[in-house]
């Protein structure tokens, strides 16, 4: 199975400020069709996740464009710009490879 | 609007048998793949389950294999999850989520499964 692996387990920031979250992967996710599956997800607190960014860097519908992902093969980021209240919660990234679809254990993301 | 309803949760006892099931509705249920998809009391996600648009490819985790069952009736835009020999390792919120080229995009709000003698 491929191994997610998200760091840091929390992080606290300041409103309008930015965070990182780093995703590694135990085996590229890259498939032979040129397409990385790497997704990117929040969970705010007592509500189901929601979808941020697919294929390492593409907005899902709706997302605001504070959310922005990078990386490639193994490693990946999600950047969050000037954050807000609304952006409290867990993130999860998931690779889409191969079965079984598997997640990181989550990145929590507080306010100061 | 894409809407995903789950039902048929509750509390069962350990070895019991109970089946989920999640009403679709806002596209057409037909042309996607959906997931089965948990998460213990304060843990994170975990893959279930996952079923293509015509049922011809299903996969399953290991930790559920031989005892669930995923399957589809698109007539009635319905997924459904048999789960069989539930364990205390079973009880979850359980998620179904659409997916289609490698994007599991739309989540229901979840059902409860508690297994507790």
């Amino acid at each position: 199975d491929i191994m997610m692996t998200q760091s840091p387990l929390s992080v606290a920031v300041t409103p309008g400020e930015s965070a990182s979250i780093s995703c590694r992967s135990s085996k590229s996710l890259l498939h032979s069709n040129g397409i990385t599956y790497l997704s990117w997800y929040l969970q705010r607190p007592e509500k189901s996740p929601q979808l941020l960014i697919y294929q390492i860097s593409n907005l899902a519908s709706g997302v605001s464009d504070r959310f922005s992902g990078s990386g490639s093969g193994t490693d990946f980021t999600l950047k969050i710009s000037k954050v807000e209240t609304e952006d409290v919660g867990i993130y999860y990234c998931v690779q889409f490879l191969e079965v079984p679809w598997t997640f990181g254990g989550g990145t929590k993301l507080e306010l100061k | 609007e894409v809407q995903l309803v789950e039902s048929g949760g509750g509390l069962v006892q350990p070895g019991r048998s109970l089946k989920l099931s999640c009403v679709a509705s806002g596209f057409t249920f037909s042309n996607y793949g959906m997931n089965w998809i948990r998460q213990a009391p304060g843990k994170g996600l975990e893959w279930v389950a996952y079923i293509s648009s015509g049922s011809s490819y299903i996969y399953y985790a290991e930790t559920v294999k031989g005892r669930f069952t995923i399957s589809r009736d698109n007539a009635k835009n319905t997924l459904y999850l048999q789960m069989t020999s539930l364990r205390s390792e079973d009880t979850a919120l359980y998620y179904c989520a659409r997916h289609t080229m490698g994007i599991t995009d739309y989540w229901g709000q979840g059902v409860m499964v508690t297994v507790s003698s």
